[in-house]
């Protein structure tokens, strides 16, 4: 099992605030990714990243950023929070075994904005 | 693009009942498949997943899922539930080259009765 960090667990900010919200895995992972999960809904993918210097949209478009400086360490940014962007984010990262990839997922950030 | 769908949003069983939850994909190429679990408060664990071979996979605590290709569906089974086992699940796919992007169902809550 991979150890994916995530900070903080649980966020709650005013409308207009820049956030960033943490993800680490010292597993050595290239692939990377965030999905974002509304309560009682599948995840969505709204980043994912190939490694260092590479980052790319995901399924669902998403107004946060993401950055991919080292290898472990996978930060997403709001630059103004608003109240839409309330939610719960989940960081994974992925490992190639037994003939394919498989993710590991972090325990999450759960945002309100208020 | 690749879609998945989960036919059950709540299920509700007793102690020592069977269990089946459907996942249908729609995608016409190679596919990776899993079943992942959320457990109350804690981070999603991959509970199986199917990359080739044997089309029925065992996963942890008892669960295991059958491929049936052409009928896109990777149901999930348990043959006698524990209270323990009541959790979020939700099914998986990702295509096998790329990113090998999850893209989930919208998840099946499962709350056992003691």
């Amino acid at each position: 099992e991979a150890d994916i960090y995530q900070t903080p667990r649980y966020l709650v900010i005013g409308t207009g605030k820049k956030i960033t919200l943490e993800c680490s895995q010292t597993m050595g992972h290239d692939k990377m990714y965030w999905y974002q999960q509304d309560p009682g809904m599948e995840l969505h993918l709204i980043h994912y990243s190939y490694g260092v210097n590479s980052t790319e949209k995901g399924d669902l478009s998403s107004e946060s950023t993401v950055s991919r400086i080292r290898t472990e360490h996978f930060p997403l940014t709001l630059e103004s929070a608003r109240p839409s962007h309330t939610s719960q984010y989940l960081c994974a990262s992925s490992e190639y075994r037994q003939g394919g990839s498989i993710q590991y997922f972090g325990a999450g950030t759960r945002l309100s904005v208020l | 693009a690749q879609s998945v769908s989960q036919h059950n949003h709540h299920v509700i069983l007793s102690e020592a009942a069977s269990l089946e939850l459907g996942c249908n994909y729609s995608y016409g190429g190679t596919v990776n498949l899993f079943w992942y679990v959320q457990y109350p408060g804690q981070h999603l664990q991959l509970l199986l997943k199917y990359f080739s071979g044997d089309p029925l996979v065992k996963g942890i605590k008892g669960f295991e899922a059958e491929f049936i290709k052409s009928k896109f569906s990777f149901n999930l089974r348990k043959p006698s539930v524990q209270w323990s086992d009541t959790a979020e699940y939700f099914c998986a796919v990702s295509v096998i080259q790329g990113a090998q992007k999850l893209v989930f169902g919208q998840g099946t809550r499962l709350t056992i009765n003691p």
